[in-house]
């Protein structure tokens, strides 16, 4: 049964400490979305990838945000240095939206504190 | 640009009564449409998805939507709920073949069934 897998599940870091989520999409997607979770935004967009390449990182702060893909079956978001606001669930979905299925297949999330 | 609006933040019902969770879209384009669900501590699962051809498309769980082009709208009904549909709903769209293929997310839908 294939699936979206993201690592860590849950993450408790101090302020100023580097945060480093992994998501592995489904063998044969060829797009990554990443995703912020809040109860006061709902589901933001931080960054979409086509083919490994960053199409769309508009929604991330840029500052201390970074996105990216080394190979087909890794993605990366970091935070440096975390700050309590990005306190969050945060999703990574993948898909092929030129296919037939054309949904986004979504992990089951990182839920980051950060105190 | 595009965007999901879902009219009602909370939806109370009680159990074995019809359910309605309503969503309009805004697309200036051919647009692919989606309704996920998501229980807590957990990730976004497909519920169904409108791609073309029948407006009433059936999903998982006894659910189904119909696409209103004229109303730009794609209501999720279900005419049974059970306590196990409690869960958080969400609406989604995409551009369709050519268009854009980030999915925008509404704000979502709590449906709390009683006993």
């Amino acid at each position: 049964d294939a699936r979206v897998t993201q690592t860590p599940r849950d993450k408790v870091t101090e302020m100023g400490q580097e945060v480093t989520m992994r998501c592995q999409p489904i063998l044969g997607h060829n797009t990554v979305f990443w995703y912020r979770q809040t109860m006061m935004q709902g589901l933001e967009l931080l960054a979409y990838f086509r083919n490994r390449a960053p199409l769309d990182d508009s929604g991330m702060p840029k500052d201390r945000f970074s996105a990216e893909m080394p190979d087909a079956t890794l993605a990366t978001l970091k935070i440096q240095p975390s700050e309590p606001r990005d306190s969050a669930v945060y999703f990574c979905a993948s898909g092929r939206p030129d296919g037939t299925s054309a949904e986004a297949f979504f992990g089951q999330g990182t839920r980051l504190t950060v105190v | 640009a595009q965007s999901v609006t879902q009219l009602d933040s909370q939806v109370p019902v009680f159990e074995e009564a019809p359910v309605e969770l309503r969503c309009n879209y805004s697309s200036s384009v051919s647009v692919y449409l989606f309704w996920y669900v998501q229980y807590p501590n957990q990730g976004l699962q497909l519920l169904l998805k409108y791609l073309s051809g029948s407006t009433l498309v059936k999903g998982i769980n006894g659910f189904e939507a119909e696409f209103n082009k004229s109303q730009t709208s794609f209501h999720l009904r279900k005419p049974s709920v059970h306590i196990s549909d409690t869960a958080e709903y969400f609406c989604a769209v995409r551009g369709g073949s050519g268009g854009s293929y980030i999915p925008t997310f509404g704000r979502g839908t709590s449906l709390i069934v009683h006993p």
